[in-house]
């Protein structure tokens, strides 16, 4: 069966960076894309960002320009998600989702979250 | 860019009831949205796709419908377990979601 496992709770503090590894198991790791979501504290989902795993192209939400970088290992079947130069409001649950390759937005899959709480 | 509209904010229903969610975009995405369930504590689930195909294993009380700028998702008969929040998410562009609807069960 497809899972998405990923790394564990990060506490980071201000200007810090954080990389959030999302490894996958059940499917062919290159016939899909991987999205990035992300959920503040009692708020509702945002899309951060795709990589389509076959070529490495990425897209990313315009709030997350300059600031997010997202990488695949495609031998170990893992997608990592780096986010640079934190802030408090960047605390929240961080997913991984398998995507489809040739259109973002079709999240069949997610990974349990990955909490990160940014903090002095 | 596109904006996504759900409403009401919270809903409370008691079980067997028909409830009704509605998601409105800010301009036409055809069909290019999905739905996903939200519960305390858990990753989001997917239900439906391209506006009203249900994803494999999804109860058949759900229901989807729409295009241009108007969605609704439909639970025929409302069960304990649909006690959830609600998410539509538009991917004609780079995807947006709803605020999401909390559907609380009487």
């Amino acid at each position: 069966q497809v899972q998405l496992v990923q790394s564990e709770t990060e506490v980071k503090k201000p200007g810090a960076s954080v990389k959030v590894s999302c490894k996958a198991s059940g499917y062919s790791f290159t016939n899909y894309g991987i999205s990035w979501v992300r959920q503040a504290p009692g708020q509702g989902l945002e899309w951060m960002g795709w990589i389509n795993v076959y070529t490495g192209n990425t897209n990313n939400a315009r709030k997350f320009q300059g600031r997010v970088t997202m990488t695949t290992e495609t031998s170990t079947s893992t997608a990592y998600m780096e986010l640079m130069s934190l802030r408090s409001d960047d605390t929240g649950v961080y997913y991984c989702a398998r995507d489809q390759l040739g259109i973002r937005g079709v999240m069949d899959h997610w990974g349990q979250g990955t909490l990160v709480t940014v903090s002095s | 860019d596109i904006q996504m509209t759900q409403s009401p904010f919270t809903l409370s229903a008691s079980v067997g009831d028909r409830v009704t969610i509605t998601c409105r975009a800010s301009q036409s995405i055809s069909t290019w949205l999905a739905w996903y369930q939200q519960k305390p504590g858990k990753a989001p689930k997917f239900l439906i796709y391209k506006a009203s195909n249900l994803e494999s294993g999804v109860p058949s009380r759900f229901n989807g419908s729409g295009s241009g700028t108007e969605f609704t998702l439909t639970i025929s008969s409302l069960q304990p377990d649909d006690s959830a929040t609600y998410y539509c998410q538009q991917y004609n562009s780079f995807p947006v979601f709803g605020q999401g609807t909390k559907l609380e069960i009487k």
